[in-house]
C-alpha cells in the first residue's frame, strides 16, 4: 500500500498520560499535515511540515502538543498530559507542495478516559 | 486567518435529484478550493477541486463553481445515487486547508 499510513489506529489512555502517534506519508510528498477531527466537524488544522521544517502551528494547539518530522519522511505527534478534551480522531495528510490534493491517512482515534 | 462556512449541514434528496452544497470563505488570498467526501468511518477523499483562475469545473455528475468576487463556491451533484450518501467537506487553501463544518448528504432510494 503506497498511501498514507498512521499508527496506531486506536489508542485508549488515561488522563495525564503521554501518547505518541506516527504518520508515514506518500514517499515523494514534501508536505505533511496534522488535523484533528471530532464528531460532526470538519478536520481542524493543527500543524504542517515542508520536508523537515515545521512551518506553521495552529494557535489552537497548546504547549502539550508537539510534532516532529526529523528526516523529512515520517512524522510523530506527541500529546503530553492528555486531557479528556483531547479525545478525537487525529488525521495525517500529505501532498506535493501546497495547494494540491492532500491524501489522508486512516487516522488515529484517541480516547482519553 | 481563513474562515470557511458551509451549508446546509444536512441535506436529503430523492435518488435522481440534484444536490447543491455552498461554502463561503473570508480570505481573498485563498486560491485553491477542494471538496472531500467522507464516508462513515473512512478517511476524507478528494472528489473535485478548483483553482482561483477558473470559474467552473465539471467531472461527470459532479461540478464546482467559484465566484471570487463574492468569495463563495458550490458543489453540484446531479442524478444522485444512494452511494453518494456521505459527509462532504469544502476547504479553502492558502498554504494549508481550512475546512468547512461538513454537509451530511442522504440520498433516498
Amino acid at each position: 500500500d503506497t498511501g498514507v499510513s498512521q499508527d496506531p489506529r486506536h489508542k485508549i489512555t488515561k488522563r495525564g498520560q503521554n501518547v505518541t502517534f506516527r504518520c508515514d506519508p506518500i514517499s515523494e510528498h514534501n508536505r505533511l499535515y496534522w488535523y484533528r477531527q471530532t464528531l460532526g466537524q470538519g478536520p481542524e488544522f493543527l500543524t504542517y511540515f515542508q520536508n523537515e521544517a515545521q512551518l506553521e502551528k495552529s494557535r489552537l494547539l497548546s504547549d502539550r502538543f508537539s510534532a516532529e518530522r526529523p528526516k523529512g519522511s515520517f512524522s510523530t505527534l506527541e500529546i503530553q498530559r492528555t486531557e479528556q478534551g483531547d479525545s478525537a480522531m487525529y488525521l495525517c495528510a500529505s501532498s506535493f507542495d501546497s495547494n494540491n490534493e492532500q491524501f489522508f491517512g486512516p487516522g488515529t482515534r484517541l480516547t482519553v478516559l | 486567518g481563513e474562515n470557511v462556512e458551509q451549508h446546509p449541514s444536512t441535506l436529503s434528496v430523492q435518488e435522481g435529484d440534484s444536490a447543491v452544497i455552498k461554502c463561503t470563505y473570508s480570505d481573498s488570498a485563498s486560491n485553491y478550493f477542494p471538496w472531500y467526501k467522507q464516508e462513515l468511518g473512512k478517511r476524507p477523499q478528494l472528489i473535485i477541486d478548483i483553482r482561483s483562475n477558473v470559474g467552473e469545473k465539471k467531472d461527470q455528475r459532479i461540478a464546482v463553481t467559484l465566484n471570487k468576487t463574492a468569495k463563495h463556491f458550490s458543489l453540484h451533484i446531479t442524478e444522485t445515487q444512494p452511494e453518494d450518501s456521505a459527509v462532504y467537506f469544502c476547504a479553502a487553501s492558502i498554504e494549508q486547508f481550512y475546512f468547512g463544518t461538513g454537509t451530511s448528504l442522504t440520498v433516498i432510494p
